[in-house]
């Protein structure tokens, strides 16, 4: 099955720094690969994805790059802000199959004002 | 739209008691999943279900069950619960056709002693 290993675990930065979370996977055939934001006490929500066919993809302050061919993907958040202090996810899934994300670890990232 | 609801949000238990955790969903998604989250762990799945009557195993389905009778609500149960099953649930939805993103509920804490 898919293995999703997310680093670091915890990551501080200060008010304004760029903050970088990085995942790799093992199932060369997954082609979908969400992060989601999970603020405290609620349920992790969509922030970005990036699909198999595209490098990079960029939302306002925040950018997701894959590379297949090492099999990793990263999410870049720029200009960070206290609101963005949360436990982030990054997953893997695969067409053809089940469709079943397979999640890392997550990394809680906490931005000083 | 209310999207995924969980019932209930927290929850004690005594060790050996039995009980049943409801997820609904209202946008006709044909897979729901059934997680857990621990620290340090991320989201481990427990079961999940790609359609009204199906369900399948996950990662760690040991001590729980779970039933799909209708396709907008998918029951998590544990028939003896143990200190180990401290944690908090997650319930999550998703369309079928193509890799799109899981919607998530707002979790239930539970806690067994």
């Amino acid at each position: 099955g898919e293995n999703v290993e997310q680093h670091p675990s915890t990551l501080s930065v200060q008010e304004g720094d760029s903050a970088v979370i990085k995942c790799t996977y093992s199932d060369s055939a997954s082609n979908y690969f969400p992060w989601y934001k999970q603020e405290l006490g609620k349920g992790p929500q969509l922030i970005i994805d990036i699909r198999s066919n595209v490098g990079e993809k960029k939302d306002q302050r925040i950018a997701v790059t894959l590379n297949k061919t090492a099999k990793h993907f990263s999410l870049h958040i720029t200009e960070t802000q206290p609101e963005d202090s949360a436990v982030y996810f990054c997953a893997a899934s695969r067409a053809g199959g089940s469709y079943i994300p397979t999640f890392g670890r997550g990394t809680s990232l906490i931005v000083h004002p | 739209n209310a999207g995924v609801t969980q019932t209930p949000k927290f929850r004690v238990l005594k060790t050996g008691q039995s009980m049943t955790l409801l997820c609904a969903q209202d946008m006709n998604h044909e897979y729901m999943y059934w997680y857990r989250q621990d620290p340090g762990m991320g989201l481990r799945l427990i079961h999940y279900s790609v359609g009204e009557g199906t369900t399948a195993k996950g990662e760690v389905p040991d001590g729980y069950n779970v039933s799909r009778l209708k396709k907008q609500n998918f029951l998590l149960g544990l028939e003896s619960a143990a200190p180990s099953q401290t944690s908090v649930y997650f319930c999550a939805s998703s369309w079928t056709t193509k890799n799109t993103e899981a919607f998530f509920g707002q979790g239930t804490r539970l806690t067994v002693v």
